[in-house]
């Protein structure tokens, strides 16, 4: 079955610097999502990505979709404590109605 | 308008004792879900629901029903809670196109003793 890795599984860096995480698919993904979790909280979807190479922008977030539709990126620039949480990435499995998430990466910003 | 609600927020139960955990969205979604989440696992699909009347397996069903009562509501039954249970559970919905965005529950935090 369809399996999305997410890398890295933690990251800490401090606020101002920039973060990346990284999305990955075994299969080619119809689109995929984004959500972010704060902690104790619950997942709030972010974007969707649909076409292939696709780049998307919310102020400091930068997402893409990559050519072959088998990964996707979420770059933060100049981060703040408010962005800290954890960023799953998700894709719909063929039957468009499951949706396969990413064990998602945690990040800690340090004032 | 409040989204998707889950009843309860809290839950201890002791090892063999059953349980449902509640679930109702008021925007109208076709489908439904329920998640289970692990520290350092993500979010696992144990349940879903296409539509009203339709239920299938996720990736980690075992020890769990699924009721769809109608196009509002979705609960997750426990008929006999081990401590392998003990997660934080999701619900969710989506709809009505193919392919949406998921809307989230506050969770519901079990602990099986």
């Amino acid at each position: 079955g369809q399996q999305v890795m997410q890398i890295p599984q933690y990251q800490h860096v401090q606020e101002g610097e920039d973060f990346t995480t990284y999305c990955n698919s075994s299969t080619t993904l119809s689109n995929i999502q984004w959500y972010k979790q704060r902690p104790g909280g619950h997942p709030v979807f972010l974007i969707q990505l649909v076409k292939s190479g696709e780049v998307k922008k919310q102020k400091r977030l930068t997402f893409q979709f990559g050519e072959a539709k088998k990964n996707s990126s979420l770059h933060i620039t100049a981060t703040q404590t408010t962005d800290v949480g954890t960023y799953f990435c998700a894709g719909y499995s063929n039957s468009g109605y499951a949706l396969n998430f990413g064990k998602g990466t945690s990040l800690l910003v340090t004032p | 308008n409040a989204g998707v609600t889950q009843t309860p927020k809290f839950q201890v139960l002791k090892t063999g004792q059953s349980m449902t955990l509640q679930c109702a969205q008021d925007m109208n979604h076709n489908s439904m879900y329920w998640y289970r989440q692990d520290p350092g696992m993500g979010l696992r699909l144990i349940y879903y629901s296409a539509s009203e009347g339709t239920t299938d397996k996720g990736e980690v069903p075992n020890g769990y029903n699924v009721s769809r009562l109608n196009k509002r509501e979705f609960s997750l039954r426990l008929e006999s809670a081990a401590p392998s249970q003990t997660s934080v559970y999701f619900c969710a919905s989506s709809g009505p196109y193919l392919g949406q965005p998921q809307h989230f529950g506050d969770g519901t935090r079990l602990s099986i003793l």
